[in-house]
């Protein structure tokens, strides 16, 4: 079956630090990915997304991820966190269907920042 | 574009009361998605609507959910006779069906709801 885990359930940091926000995912074709950013009492905003090609992609925000096959993993990164960007995240597999593409999320990583 | 619009942000009812809420997807999307969030987790699909036909419904979506989506534009998402587990947030999703896949989808605020 489909899944995505988000090994880390809490992740805090200092302000000005690097960030790594991991992701696994279960899926026996090849994924679409995504990773959204959530902050409390809104919707979920799409941080970027990968669908084929290079392997290392670029987000809103100073977002990257690496999909690496190897590994079943799409991990977050940011080179130097703001205080803004504490929020939760979710990595999210996108798996088409016959007509609709169905989208399993993880369970999130919540971030604090340090100031 | 103004973005996935989702009304209310907030509804506080009593249990076996029912409710109803909205979503008003981006214009060009024809594709539309409801999910149920609750504290701590990732979203969960509930149904998904291509214009108006609701083509998948997830086994989350007991008898008391029922979703319309009548003119391919708005749906609606109506939960009768609320329980206590029904408290969560409800969110609603759309994308454009360009191709098939790999187009993101494009979420609302939400609805939050809370069951007294």
């Amino acid at each position: 079956a489909q899944s995505v885990t988000q090994p880390d359930i809490h992740i805090t940091v200092s302000e000005g630090a690097s960030l790594e926000l991991r992701c696994n995912y279960s899926y026996g074709a090849t994924p679409y990915l995504f990773w959204y950013v959530q902050s409390p009492g809104q919707g979920l905003q799409l941080l970027l997304k990968y669908f084929s090609g290079d392997t290392l992609v670029q987000g809103i925000k100073g977002f990257e991820a690496e999909f690496k096959r190897s590994q079943s993993s799409f991990n977050l990164r940011k080179p130097s966190v703001h205080w803004s960007d504490a929020a939760e995240y979710f990595c999210a597999v996108g798996i088409l269907k016959t007509s609709y593409d169905k989208v399993i999320f993880g369970p999130g990583t919540s971030l604090s920042v340090i100031p | 574009d103004t973005g996935v619009s989702q009304d209310p942000r907030h509804k506080i009812t009593k249990r076996g009361q029912n409710v109803t809420f909205r979503c008003d997807p981006i214009s060009e999307h024809n594709r539309l998605y409801w999910y149920r969030q609750t504290l701590g987790q990732g979203p969960e699909f509930l149904t998904y609507f291509q214009n108006e036909a609701q083509l998948e419904k997830s086994r989350l979506l007991s008898d008391r959910f029922s979703a319309e989506r009548p003119k391919g534009s708005f749906s609606t998402l109506e939960i009768q006779r609320t329980e206590q587990g029904d408290s969560a947030m409800y969110l609603c999703a759309s994308s454009p069906s360009i191709g098939m896949a790999n187009q993101p989808q494009h979420f609302g605020d939400g609805t939050r709801l809370s069951i007294l």
